[in-house]
């Protein structure tokens, strides 16, 4: 079953806007984590935020968590077209903490 | 630099001729996975190693078999390769952590094409 679902599916914005981006669960979390990936690549970790924490920051990005509401939002600020991604949320697969599920993703293209 | 490396990039196979995926790091994570993506889905957790435990996820179809004969190295085997396996299949890697999961480290994917 899927843990995480990302809204929207796909954003398109112009150069120097901000993206946001939407995660939700259904069940309870260690953590949660988003993910990049850049077309045909690998995914690249950006950040993790524990059940505990409610906002983390890491350079142009900012996510937050809301435990209670079982959501979560990236946030890109001044986005670059080299922004232009599909981004994964990936929360626990409950009860193994081995792994994750990944959200289907949000594709994002910034336009210059 | 400490990193993931998948190889071949590419793989052409014929239909329901065996074909081998390897994935080797030099992290030293003790946690390995293997997941299969598909255009525009997420990536679908085949199955992981922790160490040398396996863990093989209830709808990984029995043509997917996997080996990991050291830390460093894990292989995927497609037994019979089908049209429908076609895909982009990524390694990746995460340390063992009090606080699980941890952030995974993937590799750059073998894409899979199926004649």
């Amino acid at each position: 079953s899927q843990q995480g679902e990302e809204d929207p599916q796909a954003l398109s914005i112009q150069e120097g806007e901000n993206a946001t981006m939407n995660c939700s669960y259904k069940t309870s979390i260690n953590n949660l984590q988003w993910y990049r990936q850049n077309s045909g690549r690998g995914l690249v970790h950006l950040i993790l935020i524990r059940s505990n924490e409610r906002e983390k920051h890491s350079g142009r990005l900012r996510v937050t968590l809301d435990t209670s509401k079982k959501s979560s939002s990236l946030l890109i600020t001044a986005s670059r077209a080299a922004d232009t991604a599909s981004y994964f949320c990936a929360t626990d697969a409950y009860p193994s903490y081995d792994k994750v599920i990944f959200g289907p993703g949000t594709s994002l293209s910034v336009i210059p | 630099d400490a990193m993931v490396i998948q190889n071949p990039r590419y793989q052409v196979t014929q239909f329901g001729k065996p074909v081998t995926l390897s994935c080797s790091q030099t992290l030293n994570h003790n946690v390995m996975y293997w997941y299969q993506q598909k255009s525009s889905q997420a990536p679908k957790l085949l199955f992981h190693y922790y160490d040398k435990d396996f863990n093989n996820e209830a709808d990984t179809p029995d043509n997917f078999q996997s080996r990991r004969p050291n830390t460093s190295f894990c292989f995927l085997d497609i037994r019979s390769p089908g049209l429908g396996d076609a895909a982009m299949y990524l390694c990746a890697t995460s340390r063992d952590s009090v606080e699980r999961p941890y952030e995974q480290y993937f590799g750059p994917g073998t894409r899979l094409t199926v004649t």
